[in-house]
């Protein structure tokens, strides 16, 4: 069953501005992962956020995680039309071994 | 390394035929995943191996799904036989770890399967 829940479901920006998506979910968790999907192909994956951690940077990306409200968000800054994909959130419950996906936002990053 | 790999990339069959969707994980890696993805329900986890053994297959719809890895470099998802329902595109992913616990997943191409 799908756990995180992505929010907004879609987001246009322009070139240069910055994207933020979020996730929310409902149980205790081992720790939260991002991944990109562009149109067409598999599931890439971005960064991991564990739940002992607040924050974390890879490049462009931030990632914060608050697991008193459950939620976590992505930032992308400085986008790039090459940022256009979908982006889904991914949570590994302490109770079980398996991923559980949201449905994902789909960003578009207009030139 | 070449990532994983999914054969085919696209199958268009009929309504009641046999579909075999194979896969090729990461060397080294001891798990392995097997999604769908459709616009109404997502992404959802079909079955996970870890050591070539099935580790939790309560997400397989239903008996016409069955999923086999003989060995730590193969695996295949069979539907048999097929319904106009099953169409979607189908991912197989692998992860070095221990019963997929905690780290990161990769993903093959995906199967973008047609049932007429």
């Amino acid at each position: 069953s799908q756990q995180g829940e992505e929010d907004p479901q879609a987001l246009s920006i322009q070139e240069g501005e910055n994207a933020t998506m979020n996730c929310s979910y409902k149980t205790s968790i081992n720790n939260l992962q991002w991944y990109r999907q562009n149109s067409g192909r598999g599931l890439v994956h971005l960064i991991l956020i564990r739940s002992n951690e607040r924050e974390k940077h890879s490049g462009r990306l931030r990632v914060t995680l608050d697991t008193s409200k459950k939620s976590s968000s992505l930032l992308i800054t400085a986008s790039r039309a090459a940022d256009t994909a979908s982006y889904f959130c991914a949570t590994e419950e302490t109770s079980g071994s398996r991923l559980a996906f949201g449905e994902g936002t789909q960003l578009t990053v207009n030139p | 390394d070449a990532g994983v790999i999914q054969s085919p990339r696209h199958e268009v069959t009929e309504m009641g035929q046999e579909v075999t969707l194979r896969c090729k994980p990461i060397s080294g890696h001891n798990s392995l995943f097997w999604y769908r993805q459709t616009m109404m329900r997502g992404l959802e986890l079909l079955i996970y191996f870890n050591n070539n053994v099935p580790i939790d297959d309560s997400g397989m719809p239903e008996d016409r799904f069955s999923a086999k890895m003989p060995n730590a470099s193969f695996s295949t998802l069979k539907i048999q036989p097929s319904e106009p329902r099953d169409s979607a595109v189908y991912f197989c992913a692998s992860s070095a770890t221990n019963r997929g616990k905690g780290e990161t997943q990769y993903f093959g191409p995906g199967t973008r399967l047609l049932v007429l």
